[in-house]
């Protein structure tokens, strides 16, 4: 069975700060693993996906995320935080029957001018 | 290209009615598709999801039920809503190794 735990539910920062949005998994086969973010009554949009090679994965909107396999974490990045970047994200995992994501319970991101 | 319609995107329902959420796929056969629930200040739990025309998995019981009538068409029912049933409801299809969302549907029961 697989499991994602995103430690922090709320993160603020200022505009042009550092954006650090931790996830740790658990996986019993090698993981994929996802950022997606939801912007308010919409569905959500993936960022960027770790599915083998390069541990390092860059996405879309400047955020990028490291796959650390000796600490199962897969925390996602931003050298520089926007106000448009304000919304939830949320880590997933890929496994199981069917193929299934499982989800974090979110972290919602608050950018402060 | 493929898309994926979800509809509708609010529903306010009182307690004890039905209810019939649609998602259709567009542009793609055979997908898995998925239904999932969010709940306020909760993440996102799986529901349902779908490797076939009427190949039904329950990942949580509940009030809830799904159906697949067709290749790319997923409904998500219930013949007596409860309070509980509000949330964020999405609709999701995989293709290789990424799903993409339906835009949701806010249920509001009342």
């Amino acid at each position: 069975a697989q499991s994602v735990t995103q430690l922090g539910s709320h993160v603020s920062v200022s505009e042009g700060a550092l954006v650090l949005l931790r996830c740790n998994y658990s996986s019993s086969v090698p993981p994929y693993l996802f950022w997606y973010v939801q912007y308010p009554n919409q569905g959500l949009q993936l960022l960027l996906k770790y599915t083998t090679g390069a541990t390092l994965v860059k996405g879309i909107n400047g955020f990028e995320a490291e796959f650390k396999k000796s600490e199962t974490s897969f925390h996602l990045t931003k050298p520089s935080a926007h106000m448009s970047d304000a919304a939830e994200y949320f880590c997933a995992v890929r496994g199981g029957g069917g193929n299934k994501l499982t989800f974090g319970t979110g972290t919602q991101l608050k950018v402060e001018l | 290209s493929q898309t994926i319609h979800q509809w509708p995107a609010t529903l306010v329902q009182p307690v004890g009615s039905p209810l019939s959420l649609e998602c259709t796929v567009e542009g793609t056969s055979n997908p898995n598709l998925y239904w999932y629930r969010q709940a306020a200040g909760r993440g996102l739990q799986l529901l349902f999801y779908s490797v076939g025309i009427g190949q039904i998995s329950s990942e949580v019981p509940q009030n809830l039920s799904a159906s697949r009538p067709q290749d790319r068409q997923f409904i998500l029912s219930s013949k007596k809503l409860l309070l509980s049933d509000s949330g964020f409801y999405l609709c999701a299809w995989k293709m290789n190794t990424e799903a993409f969302f339906g835009q949701g549907t806010r249920l509001t029961v009342v």
